[in-house]
């Protein structure tokens, strides 16, 4: 049983280009979301799915993109990398069956950017 | 919007000191509340979450936290603590109209004496 999936678990990009954190849980989890980590500022909220086709913004959604056609997938997109999005990225899923589900999160993805 | 603080940011104990890590919460209306746990190197998992009912709750390896509705807050304790305590934690929120998203502290780190 995979669990949440992240890839990939590192990445060096130049400021300005473009790249995909993928996430994958096999779950059946309704709720996707991502979120990144910094050191003094815990976990931000970037962007959070309830469900195929539906995606909101959480606390620190600009720079990034999501979609979501699959249950199964969430991934996040950086269209135009910038030094500020230097930063450790997880995905975490949960069941929204009785709103009583914990979180589970992947291995995280470590992104600096130059 | 609901949001987390986490005074303690980095709390340092010996062996079988006594632990309480302090967490409020700002969200006007009802809430689910959970601690998760960061170990070196490795990514968040669930110490322990109140949904409902008795408001102390235990989690495992010998944490509790006790819901105070009145302060708004989510005390974390441990009565005796141990240098496999040693990692960061995170207090986080849900409220019941939010949409199910997840809100993170900025975290307290621990660091246990042997």
């Amino acid at each position: 049983n995979a669990g949440v999936t992240q890839t990939p678990k590192f990445q060096v990009l130049k400021t300005g280009q473009s790249m995909t954190l993928q996430c994958a849980q096999d779950m059946n989890h309704e709720y996707m979301s991502w979120y990144r980590q910094d050191p003094g500022m815990g976990l931000r909220l970037i962007h959070y799915s309830v469900g195929a086709g539906i995606t909101d913004q959480g606390e620190v959604p600009n720079g990034y993109n999501v979609s979501r056609s699959t249950t199964e997938d969430f991934p996040l997109r950086l269209l135009s990398a910038a030094p500020s999005q230097t930063s450790v990225y997880f995905c975490a899923s949960r069941g929204l069956a009785g709103n009583t589900g914990e979180l589970f999160f992947g291995e995280g993805s470590r992104l600096t950017v130059l | 919007a609901q949001s987390v603080s986490q005074h303690n940011h980095h709390v340092i104990l010996s062996e079988a000191a006594s632990l309480e890590l302090g967490c409020n919460y700002s969200y006007g209306g009802t809430v689910n509340l959970f601690w998760y746990v960061q170990y070196p190197g490795q990514h968040l998992q669930l110490l322990l979450k109140y949904f409902s009912g008795d408001p102390l709750v235990k989690g495992i390896k010998g944490f509790e936290a006790e819901f105070i509705k009145s302060k708004f807050s989510f005390n974390l304790r441990k009565p005796s603590v141990q240098w496999s305590d040693t990692a960061e934690y995170f207090c986080a929120v849900e409220g019941y109209s939010s949409a199910s998203k997840i809100i993170f502290g900025s975290g307290t780190r621990l660091s246990i004496r042997p």
